[in-house]
């Protein structure tokens, strides 16, 4: 089983919806992030979180929330979904440290 | 505030030639700089690391780094590259505090070509 695993993997939906996209880890880390890839930006990050009780914006956090559920578990939630939100985006995570992510595979959004 | 940018988009290259990947970063503070890959529908992974220590940093893969801080960089260099190493590659930076973020590149496609 993958350390970081996202789910979806793929989804495609309409302006307006509501979407959460999930995250969980194996890797016992404290740390976990959300990062958005759009072609010729790079990463830019969502939310981090770095422990249960500790949620901080990242750089583009506007029309996303999160939920920290529990260490194991951090969810991205679109509450109103719009078309400049379809992006590739990834969960990570990372020790105490913070020097080294891992990430999962992605979860490619389509808003329609 | 850190920043970090790549300053190629995409780098066509032949198979067995060398490449470089240019990366400059801009930080007020002391910095860990990184490279990761992300091959076709995979996630990102890190390729190398540059935390303390050495300045010249390898992979086990070829590829190799060298941080220069009176030039802000830290360029990604391998002298023969293969077919497989076609992917994006990310430069990344954050601040040495333990509340620093990883603040990534544009990221840099490398096409190598048989």
């Amino acid at each position: 089983d993958a350390d970081v695993t996202q789910t979806p993997r793929n989804r495609i939906t309409k302006t307006g919806k509501r979407i959460m996209l999930e995250c969980s880890q194996t890797k016992g880390h404290d740390r976990m992030y959300w990062y958005r890839q759009d072609p010729g930006l790079g990463l830019r990050l969502i939310y981090y979180s770095f422990d249960v009780k500790d949620i901080n914006k990242g750089e583009i956090s506007d029309g996303y929330s999160v939920s920290r559920q529990a260490q194991a578990k951090f969810s991205l939630s679109l509450e109103s979904a719009i078309p400049n939100q379809t992006a590739l985006y990834f969960c990570a995570t990372s020790d105490d440290r913070g020097a080294v992510l891992t990430f999962g595979a992605g979860s490619r959004l389509t808003v329609l | 505030a850190q920043s970090v940018t790549q300053l190629d988009s995409q780098v066509p290259v032949f198979e067995e030639a060398p490449v470089e990947l240019r990366c400059n970063y801009s930080s007020s503070v002391s910095v860990y700089l990184f490279w990761y890959v992300q091959y076709p529908n995979q996630g990102l992974q890190l390729l190398l690391k540059y935390l303390s220590g050495s300045t010249l940093v390898e992979s086990i893969n070829g590829f190799e780094a060298e941080f220069n801080k009176s030039q802000t960089s830290f360029h990604l260099r391998k002298p023969s590259v293969h077919i497989s190493d076609t992917a994006e590659y990310f430069c990344a930076v954050r601040g040495s505090g333990n509340t620093g973020k990883l603040i990534f590149g544009q990221g840099t496609t490398l096409q190598v070509k048989p």
